[in-house]
């Protein structure tokens, strides 16, 4: 089955400085993999998702993510904090075989003004 | 407006007493879910439907129980409530499976006595 991991509970990172928050995902075949956000007392939304097209994903609100293979990675970046990007971020991935999704456990994204 | 509905968005009873979470979406999406929310542990998906009639668990489905009787509706239901389901729950859509990016409800927060 299988599974995320996102390494980080909680990061904390200065406004203007690069955000990476880290996923790694196992899976036998390639996957399906997602980034969502939670903003606080909401749903999540997709920030992006990589589908074999490319392995550098562009997400929307200035994120990226880079599809990594031989590191089984998938870690989302920004180049420059925003006091708005204070949320959670949640890595998933859904394979071949059957539908089911599986999340990380999160990480919580605090900027410092 | 495309949207995912769930109700209630909070809901206080006893261990149990027999409850239904509703969720209806208006995008005439074939696939739908349940997740659970907890703290540390991230979303866990405790139920799916690929399309009418058409249901499957997912990682936690002990205590649950689902319906797929409408495309748009998928009832969770929690026929003996017990305190350890005192989770926040979200429901969620996408156009044929779990390898799209999912459209979220807001939530529907439970807290069983």
């Amino acid at each position: 089955a299988q599974s995320v991991t996102q390494l980080g509970s909680h990061v904390s990172v200065s406004e203007g400085a690069l955000v990476l928050l880290r996923c790694n995902y196992s899976s036998s075949v390639p996957p399906y993999l997602f980034w969502y956000v939670q903003y606080p007392n909401q749903g999540l939304q997709l920030l992006l998702k990589y589908t074999s097209a490319a392995t550098l994903v562009k997400g929307i609100n200035g994120f990226e993510a880079e599809f990594k293979k031989s590191e089984t990675s998938f870690h989302l970046t920004k180049p420059s904090a925003h006091m708005s990007d204070a949320a959670e971020y949640f890595c998933a991935v859904a394979s071949f075989g059957n539908e089911k999704l599986t999340f990380g456990t999160g990480t919580r994204l605090t900027i410092i003004p | 407006e495309a949207q995912v509905t769930q109700n209630p968005r909070y809901l206080i009873t006893v261990t149990g007493k027999k409850l239904t979470v509703t969720c209806s979406q208006n995008m005439n999406h074939e696939y739908m879910s349940w997740y659970r929310q907890d703290p540390g542990l991230g979303l866990r998906q405790i139920y799916y439907s690929m399309n009418v009639e058409v249901t499957d668990k997912g990682d936690v489905p002990e205590g649950y129980k689902v319906s797929r009787k409408e495309k748009r509706n998928f009832p969770l239901i929690l026929e003996s409530p017990s305190p350890n389901q005192t989770s926040l729950y979200f429901c969620a859509s996408s156009p044929t499976g779990a390898k799209q990016p999912q459209h979220f409800g807001d939530g529907t927060r439970l807290s069983i006595l």
